[in-house]
């Protein structure tokens, strides 16, 4: 098993939308979560971090949920903008990314 | 507003040579590192620096040097290139020490070896 495992999509959303991606990880221990974006061509930015309590930027929210290990994305009312390739960081470790485009 | 410099932007090379790619912030980040990142294998750690004069290896450190005699640049040597090295290389720095805390990166170095 990977150590942080993402379905690779890709997600094909209309505009919108809600869409949802999540992240397993196998390090029960780790303590550190974020959510990068990389756009075609791109470096990686980072969208937004993912605390224990569940975290909301706009459209945007994250969550933790430790016993089942996995993190969420969800994005509400999707946008032409989104289309992206949404990468999960956990302690560090890279997941390879989930694919989303966001058709009109 | 420079934060993470990286050249060259593109490069090709034929196996065997040599090359140094190039890595610069100006954000007085302490913790630095470089990435290689292949199709659906996600950004794997080649080798990180948690202050000048400071490298260990990361993920996959075979065939890549790193140096860190300034806290600004961060250079990454192929020592004789091989085509399992084509690659997008990205570097990266924080500015805490640890890649759990969050990086900010450079644009990348598309590398082909023929």
């Amino acid at each position: 098993r990977k150590e942080v495992e993402q379905d690779p999509g890709p997600f094909n959303v209309p505009e919108g939308a809600t869409v949802a991606f999540n992240c397993t990880y196998s390090n029960s221990a780790s303590q550190s979560f974020f959510w990068y974006r990389q756009d075609c061509r791109k470096e990686p930015k980072l969208l937004m971090s993912v605390y224990s309590s569940g975290n909301e930027d706009g459209r945007f929210t994250a969550q933790l949920n430790r016993a089942s290990q996995y993190i969420s994305l969800l994005i509400r009312d999707s946008k032409l903008s989104d289309s992206a390739t949404y990468l999960c960081v956990v302690s560090g470790i890279f997941g390879a990314g989930t694919r989303l485009f966001v058709k009109a | 507003n420079a934060g993470v410099t990286q050249t060259p932007k593109f490069q090709v090379l034929k196996t065997g040579q040599s090359m140094t790619l190039q890595c610069a912030q100006d954000m007085n980040h302490e913790y630095m590192s470089w990435y290689r990142q292949d199709p659906g294998m996600g950004l794997r750690l080649i080798h990180y620096s948690v202050g000048a004069g400071i490298t260990d290896q990361g993920e996959v450190p075979n065939g890549y040097n790193v140096s860190r005699s300034t806290t600004e640049d961060f250079p990454l040597r192929l020592l004789s290139a091989a085509p399992s090295q084509t690659s997008v290389y990205f570097c990266a720095s924080s500015a805490v020490s640890g890649a759990k805390n969050i990086q900010y990166f450079g644009a990348g170095t598309r590398l082909s070896v023929l």
